[in-house]
């Protein structure tokens, strides 16, 4: 099963705009994090931001983390057309002993050139 | 520095038919998990194993679904007596035992379609 639901599900926007998209989930957590997909591929770990943390940068991304809204965010600014993909985020099974992910349903974006 | 492997990369089978799918995990790397996703959908866990030993596997994993890491390296997935409901990308990643962080790396996936 899904973790939450993924908003919006699909963005467009022109190149050098920046892309907010954001996700919420139904559990606790110890960590969220967000992957990326490109067209028919596998994932690409982005960031991790920890249960306790509320704000992490890397590079151009940016994440937020509201546990009481069980909600979070990614930030790409000054989207370029490389960054066109799918985004999920993710989350690991809570008190599991897999650490398996449980992932979202996903935020299409697409930057136009 | 290889990343997960996995092959075939694409698969078109009949509709009855058995296909197997191979991951070739990051060297070292202990754990081993399979997701399925459907067209619009986000990954699934399918199944885990740590080493050798599957630890987990889901409920969506119907009994015609198998799968193996014999000597806690490879890994393969087959699918017994397919099903149209079976088309989808399949993905195997990995990680060390213990990552600190949670991160999974991922493979290219196998995509099946059955006709």
């Amino acid at each position: 099963s899904q973790q939450g639901e993924e908003d919006p599900q699909a963005l467009s926007i022109q190149e050098g705009e920046n892309a907010t998209m954001n996700c919420s989930y139904k559990t606790s957590i110890n960590n969220l994090q967000w992957y990326r997909q490109n067209s028919g591929r596998g994932l690409v770990h982005l960031i991790l931001i920890r249960s306790n943390e509320r704000e992490k940068h890397s590079g151009r991304l940016r994440v937020t983390l509201d546990t009481s809204k069980k909600s979070s965010s990614l930030l790409i600014t000054a989207s370029r057309a490389a960054d066109t993909a799918s985004y999920f985020c993710a989350t690991e099974d809570y008190g599991g002993a897999t650490n398996k992910l449980i992932f979202g349903t996903g935020t299409l974006l697409a930057v136009q050139p | 520095d290889t990343g997960v492997s996995q092959n075939p990369r694409h698969k078109i089978t009949k509709r009855g038919q058995n296909v197997t799918f191979r991951c070739d995990p990051i060297s070292e790397h202990n754990r081993l998990y399979w997701y399925r996703q459907t067209l619009g959908q986000g990954p699934e866990f399918l199944t885990y194993f740590q080493n050798e030993a599957q630890l987990e596997k889901s409920r969506l994993l119907s009994d015609r679904f198998s799968a193996e890491r014999p000597k806690g390296s490879f890994s393969t997935l087959e699918i017994q007596r397919t099903e149209q409901g079976d088309s989808a990308m399949y993905l195997c990643a990995s990680t060390p035992l213990w990552t600190g962080e949670g991160e999974q790396y991922f493979g290219p996936g196998t995509r099946l379609t059955v006709t």
